[in-house]
């Protein structure tokens, strides 16, 4: 059975780092390509950028290149996602998600983690 | 303008049917794309539902029933999804997803309401 397990909740103050993680199993963690949507409370979803674990190919959506890094370690099937100094506005629910196709940029998002929530507050 | 616009919000009645809009903005041709659909139940991660390009290249998702189903418009320049045969277990947000520029963009979402 595929599954994508993402770390629990977070809380942090406003120019804190933070790494969250997506642990991938059931299936060829290298042969996929995970990705990362936000949510923020009460909106729409938005896709920040994907990556590929076989050779760490990794690209990001224009809107949040610069903002997050996105990474992943094939040796324990781990994606991560991190902030270098997190903002009010990064609180939101973040989901991982696998994508069914080798041809990036095509195919659908058949797999989603729980999600993660993080909260930033002074 | 934004790429994907879909309509806020949607009723209908149990039973019937519901046409749910994704109109993709002016100079990007709906033909030449696939249109993805994914359903979220509050509290929950999105599903994915089905993809829809034309008659020959759409794929249902795995268990999706199949009052789920796509379409386009190209009059209208918009990806359709309807359900048919509408139940409460229905009720929920929609989301319709293309590729464009190398990057996954979607829809604002409809929320669809069964009562």
């Amino acid at each position: 059975e595929v599954q994508l397990v993402q770390s629990g909740a977070e809380v942090k103050k406003p120019g804190e780092s933070l790494k969250i993680s997506c642990k991938g199993s059931g299936y060829s963690f290298t042969s996929y390509w995970i990705g990362w949507v936000r949510q923020m409370p009460g909106k729409g979803l938005e896709w920040m950028g994907i990556i590929y674990p076989g050779d760490s190919d990794t690209r990001y959506s224009p809107s949040f290149q610069g903002q997050v890094t996105i990474s992943a370690d094939k040796s324990i099937s781990t994606a991560y996602l991190q902030w270098s100094s997190l903002k009010a506005s990064d609180t939101a629910m973040y989901y991982c998600v696998r994508l069914d196709s080798n041809w990036f940029p095509e195919g659908s998002f058949d797999y989603w983690g729980q999600g993660t929530l993080v909260t930033v507050s002074s | 303008q934004a790429v994907l616009t879909q309509p806020a919000s949607l009723s209908a009645s149990p039973g019937a049917s519901a046409s749910l809009t994704c109109t993709l903005r002016s100079g990007i041709n709906v033909g030449t794309y696939r249109i993805y659909w994914y359903q979220q139940k509050p509290g929950s991660p999105p599903q994915y539902l089905l993809r829809y390009k034309s008659d020959s290249d759409k794929q249902q998702g795995s268990g999706v029933p199949s009052r789920f189903s796509g379409s386009k418009d190209a009059s209208a320049n918009a990806g359709i999804l309807l359900i048919s045969g509408l139940q409460s277990e229905d009720e929920a947000d929609y989301y319709c997803m293309i590729w464009h520029s190398s990057a996954s963009v979607f829809g604002g979402g409809t929320k669809l309401t069964v009562l």
